[in-house]
């Protein structure tokens, strides 16, 4: 139990255009996910936290218009990385925290997309 | 704001042996969470263990089990009985204890472990 999707596990896009990044909880509702960049041999960095039907909190230096979260059901939190640029080529992941969790801060970590901005 | 800082960017044993991850962190809460995360080369974060800050009981999963030191405020992961797969990175996590909506992970910068045959 508790697993976490995130599709597409990879992404390739020109820059300049935009890509949208899913992240779902299988078989548990999430009221709450977070999505974290990583870049090469580093550790994570959270962008954004998201609360199922309300907006996202962004982290201290994240774009909110550039990195779009939506959140629109328990199960669902999408991330759009909008007008790309190469600097956003980076790895992506994304977390849940059950509804029900079994320990407090229990989150659940989804494999991760790497994106690739050209 | 809390700070995670691992010191070892890097460690190498042989299988079967036993290693040792450090980790220190910086907070004013009394309350909180400490995790170990492993990242192995599949990028998929697994939770490794955990350790609440009220419990002085040190958290023990099979070979894997802490040194909790909260005076120090030390936290140091060992891995008996090494084996290949525990090759790895290593992330050290701090959360404030549990606020509705805002149990954020502050991550350390990790350790890459490598198991030696």
């Amino acid at each position: 139990g508790a697993v976490v999707s995130q599709h597409p596990s990879r992404v390739i896009c020109k820059s300049g255009t935009s890509v949208k990044i899913e992240c779902r909880s299988l078989d548990f509702q999430a009221t709450t996910m977070f999505w974290y960049r990583q870049f090469p041999k580093q550790s994570l960095m959270l962008m954004a936290t998201s609360n199922e039907g309300s907006k996202a909190t962004y982290e201290q230096g994240v774009e909110k218009d550039k990195f779009l979260i939506n959140h629109a059901s328990l199960t669902l939190s999408t991330l759009t990385v909008t007008s790309a640029h190469p600097e956003d080529s980076s790895f992506y992941i994304c977390s849940a925290r059950a509804v029900k969790a079994p320990s407090p801060g229990e989150q659940y970590f989804g494999p991760g997309t790497r994106l690739t901005v050209t | 704001a809390q700070t995670v800082t691992q010191s070892q960017p890097e460690m190498s044993v042989q299988e079967a042996e036993t290693v040792t991850l450090s980790c220190t962190y910086d907070t004013s809460e009394n309350n909180y969470y400490l995790f170990w995360y492993k990242q192995p080369p599949s990028r998929q974060m697994i939770l490794v263990i955990r350790q609440e800050a009220y419990k002085q009981q040190n958290a023990t999963e099979n070979r894997f089990s802490v040194n909790f030191q909260k005076a120090a405020k030390s936290f140091s992961l060992k891995i008996s009985d090494s084996q290949l797969g525990d090759t790895a990175m290593y992330f050290c996590a701090f959360m404030k204890q549990f606020v509705q909506g805002a149990q954020k992970l502050v991550f350390g910068q990790g350790t890459r472990l490598t198991i030696n045959p």
